[in-house]
């Protein structure tokens, strides 16, 4: 059975801290590893996509890297805003193009 | 251009009846998802289409669900005799090239349903 899981569940973070969370996969047979954004009463939002062992990507104050042997991703947010709170989805595609999501971090910024 | 679009945004709904949700992917788009979220939990995947087929049809809860896609467009998905644990948040996503790429899902504003 394919696991994909996301730590931790929730996290509170004060506005200008930095934050990062996980997402672990199956170290087998990887595809592609995706990461969304979900705000609250809006559709998830593709962050990025991610495919090569080592890769990182940076779009703003968020990043992400990739370690497909050991199986992780890290989502990194630097310098945390209010606008930053959401559900922050990761999901892993295997080689069968099977895609699983993890349950999301649930991220919350206090002002 | 417009994104993808689900209807009703809400639907509240008796225990045994029928119910059907409805998916209008962005355009062009050759690839359609259902998802749903039920309260805790994460992202579920239900289906996809590759154009008007669905190659696995595994994901779907039980047969009471069904799903179909017309005309490379728009999709429906079916829930008949609904039960309660049937209450979640229904996503379609859609995306340019099909599920054997990298592409970008795009997702719609979902469909909340509620079975009494």
């Amino acid at each position: 059975i394919l696991n994909v899981e996301q730590s931790p569940q929730s996290l509170h973070v004060q506005e200008g801290d930095s934050t990062n969370f996980t997402c672990s996969f199956p170290s087998s047979n990887f595809y592609a590893l995706h990461w969304y954004r979900w705000e609250t009463a809006k559709s998830p939002e593709a962050l990025f996509v991610m495919t090569l062992n080592g890769d990182e990507k940076k779009k703003g104050r968020i990043s992400a890297t990739l370690n497909t042997k050991e199986g992780y991703s890290y989502l990194y947010i630097k310098g945390s805003q209010p606008e930053d709170s959401a559900t922050y989805l990761c999901a892993f595609m295997d080689s069968n193009y099977q895609l699983i999501w993890g349950a999301g971090t649930k991220l919350i910024i206090k002002p | 251009g417009a994104g993808v679009s689900q209807s009703p945004s809400n639907k509240v709904t008796e225990k045994g009846k029928d119910v059907e949700l409805r998916c209008d992917p962005i355009s062009g788009h050759t690839a359609l998802y259902w998802y749903r979220q039920s309260l805790g939990q994460g992202l579920e995947f239900l289906i996809y289409f590759q154009g008007n087929s669905a190659p696995d049809k595994s994901g779907l809860p039980s047969d009471r669900f069904s799903a179909e896609r017309t005309g490379g467009s728009v999709s429906t998905l079916t829930i008949q005799r609904t039960q309660q644990e049937d209450s979640a948040v229904y996503l379609c996503a859609s995306s340019l090239a099909g599920i054997a790429s990298t592409d970008t899902q795009y997702f719609g504003p979902g469909t909340r349903l509620t079975v009494l």
